[in-house]
């Protein structure tokens, strides 16, 4: 089956850096997405790789490794208003989106 | 109308009643979708189009039918409810017709509770 792999909560404080993992198991890859989702709202898009390597984006920055099945989402001096669901998403061999559950990250002041 | 819009916001629903969830998008994307979110799961398809006029079953389709008359409408039906349909319904679009990223942008969802 597919499988999307993600912590269920992490807790960081403001001003800090934190990485979210996601490692994935599809049949067949065709990109990778990170999603924010305030609590309450719909999912925004974050970012997207689909080439092993580091895409960056102000304060986000998005790494793939296709090897090993794993990305993860780099967020740098954190805001309050990071508090967030973070959604990593996979774009399997059918084209279409397989979803984890999500990482709810909580910012302490 | 900036992006998409769906309605209702939020939806009391006795079970066995019939409902339809209404999507429209302004963006002239080819391509839309229907998600349900549930606590602790992914988010789930419950049917894509690819284009207006044809339709196609995603991970949990059964109970739901769809309907894309043109580019813009995209509308999700319960035909008879049961309480395992509460959830928070996510219409989404996406340009699939090639050179992007076919990123998918999502509406503000709709609460349906099923009683």
């Amino acid at each position: 089956g597919q499988n999307i792999d993600q912590p269920t909560e992490m807790t960081a404080t403001e001003g800090a850096i934190v990485q979210i993992n996601c490692t994935y198991q599809t049949s067949g890859f065709n990109g990778l997405f990170w999603y924010q989702q305030h609590a309450g709202e719909a999912p925004t898009f974050l970012s997207y790789n689909v080439l092993d390597g580091l895409e960056e984006k102000g304060r986000f920055s998005s790494f793939l490794s296709r090897s090993k099945g794993y990305s993860y989402l780099l967020l740098k001096e954190l805001q309050m208003k990071d508090s967030a669901s973070y959604l990593c998403a996979v774009r399997d061999s059918n084209y279409q989106l397989i979803w984890g559950a999500g990482t709810k990250l909580i910012i302490k002041p | 109308i900036a992006g998409i819009t769906q309605a209702p916001t939020s939806q009391i629903l006795a079970a066995g009643r019939r409902m339809t969830l209404r999507c429209t998008q302004d963006m002239r994307h080819n391509a839309m979708y229907w998600y349900r979110q549930d606590l602790g799961l992914g988010l789930r398809l419950i049917h894509y189009s690819n284009t207006a006029g044809t339709t196609g079953k995603g991970e949990v389709p059964d109970g739901y039918s769809v309907s894309r008359a043109n580019t813009d409408d995209f509308h999700l039906t319960l035909a008879s409810a049961v309480p395992s349909q509460t959830s928070v319904y996510f219409c989404a679009s996406s340009d699939s017709s090639g050179g992007g990223t076919d990123t998918q942008y999502f509406g503000p969802g709709t609460r349906l509770t099923v009683l």
